[in-house]
């Protein structure tokens, strides 16, 4: 089954607004994984963020982490028409490479 | 860096048929991965391989078959196509670093079983 749920399944936006959306998951993680599939291509890596961490940016990207509560969001900043895209989170485990996904939330920047 | 190469990029099959989808990367990672996209489910591991000579199975591996000959190539076998099998095929790599690092996923190949 899959470790990742995230929300909201889809998300509508102005450019220039922020956008948020959360990822939940169920077991002990290792690290927990953003990234971005825009239409019809693969997924493309965005950010990493450890367990001992609880907060990382890049760019017009922030990221948290509550392992207690076992989340994470990701924040994008400044929307441009660019960001539209699905988003999907990963999870890490301890001992292994495997990553588990969620089914991601299509978000959609409106010029 | 071509990074992470997948061929075809669609594929149409009969029910029963096999074949092959090819991977390849060139950055010299020990760990490879296939997944299937279904619409609204995300991601689902297929297959995985720690390295050359090394496969092990993911959370949905029936029908389909891996081998881990070489660093660079991971190719995946359906061994008699069914529509259930419909769906997009990512194959990724990565480092395998055992605290987490970033994986590099291929365009993806669509196959549509009839």
């Amino acid at each position: 089954s899959q470790q990742g749920e995230e929300d909201p399944q889809a998300l509508s936006i102005q450019e220039g607004e922020n956008a948020t959306m959360n990822c939940s998951y169920k077991t002990s993680i290792n690290n927990l994984q953003w990234y971005r599939q825009n239409s019809g291509r693969g997924l493309v890596h965005l950010i990493l963020i450890r367990s001992n961490e609880r907060e990382k940016h890049s760019g017009r990207l922030r990221v948290t982490l509550d392992t207690s509560k076992k989340s994470s969001s990701l924040l994008i900043t400044a929307s441009r028409a660019a960001d539209t895209a699905s988003y999907f989170c990963a999870t890490g485990g301890s001992n292994d490479y495997k990553l588990s996904f969620g089914a991601g939330t299509t978000v959609t920047v409106r010029a | 860096n071509a990074g992470v190469t997948q061929t075809p990029k669609f594929q149409v099959l009969k029910t029963g048929q096999s074949m092959t989808l090819q991977c390849a990367q060139d950055m010299n990672h020990e760990y490879m991965s296939w997944y299937r996209q279904d619409p609204g489910m995300g991601l689902r591991l297929i297959h995985y391989s720690v390295g050359a000579g090394i496969t092990d199975q993911g959370e949905v591996p029936n029908g389909y078959n891996v081998s881990r000959s070489t660093t660079e190539d991971f190719p995946l076998r359906l061994l008699s196509a069914a529509p259930s099998q419909t769906s997009v095929y990512f194959c990724a790599s990565s480092y395998g670093q055992d605290d987490g690092t970033e994986a590099f996923f291929g365009q993806g190949t669509r196959l549509t079983v009839v």
